[in-house]
């Protein structure tokens, strides 16, 4: 079946350290999203990619990282540099970026202990 | 650049009322418009989507909701609740030139 894996679907960080989440798409599209969700808040775009070996910033880039190395996966790093990690993390992908329909994976929780 | 509100973050219904969740939007070009639904710890499901075509745009599960351009609106609507339809449930806009922007959300609790 087509669509987004994410994994792992839970995930426990130390303070000080980096983690990867996993995002892949069998859905053949160009763009790829990672969300950041807060328990009661909606979604706010931590980074887009438009295409391979391209992405651009969103509104909450900060301590976070990516790569699109190739265009079914879209690796989302959360470095030490993010003081507060510990959210629902969504990957989602899109025909393309403007006005598409987006679609979600199921989605990460990280924990910082 | 387009936005979108969401009026309530929780509303309550009784199994087999109607349920009303609002949205309004602001875009300078036609938008796109969609609502999408949220289940605990999953990711988001797309619920409808208005593209320009027909104002009434019926989706998924019984829901449906109305373009208004002179109000700004979408709203989404559902005659009958099931419990099952307890869920976050989300707007969002896009159009041709931007990308797309969500609403804050609205839970969507439903008593027996």
């Amino acid at each position: 079946d087509g669509g987004i894996t994410q994994s792992p679907k839970y995930l426990f960080r130390k303070e000080g350290q980096n983690v990867t989440l996993s995002c892949e798409q069998n859905l053949n599209h160009d763009a790829m999203y990672w969300y950041r969700q807060d328990p009661g808040q909606g979604l706010r775009l931590i980074y887009y990619s438009q295409i391979v070996n391209d992405f651009q910033k969103g509104d909450i880039a900060e301590g976070y990282s990516v790569s699109r190395e190739k265009k079914e996966s879209f690796p989302l790093t959360v470095t030490s540099a993010q003081k507060n990690p510990t959210a629902f993390y969504l990957c989602a992908s899109s025909i393309g970026v403007s006005g598409n329909t987006i679609y979600f994976g199921e989605g990460s929780w990280l924990t910082v202990v | 650049a387009q936005s979108v509100t969401q009026l309530g973050s929780h509303v309550s219904v009784s199994e087999g009322a109607l349920v009303l969740l609002r949205c309004n939007y602001s875009s300078s070009v036609p938008p796109y418009l969609f609502w999408y639904v949220q289940y605990p710890n999953q990711g988001l499901q797309l619920l409808l989507k208005y593209t320009s075509a027909a104002t009434l745009v019926k989706g998924i599960n019984g829901f449906e909701a109305e373009f208004k351009k002179s109000e700004t609106s979408f709203h989404l609507t559902k005659p009958s609740a099931h419990m099952s339809d307890a869920a976050e449930y989300f707007c969002a806009v896009s159009d041709p030139n931007n990308d797309m922007r969500f609403g804050a959300g609205t839970r969507l609790t439903v008593k027996p």
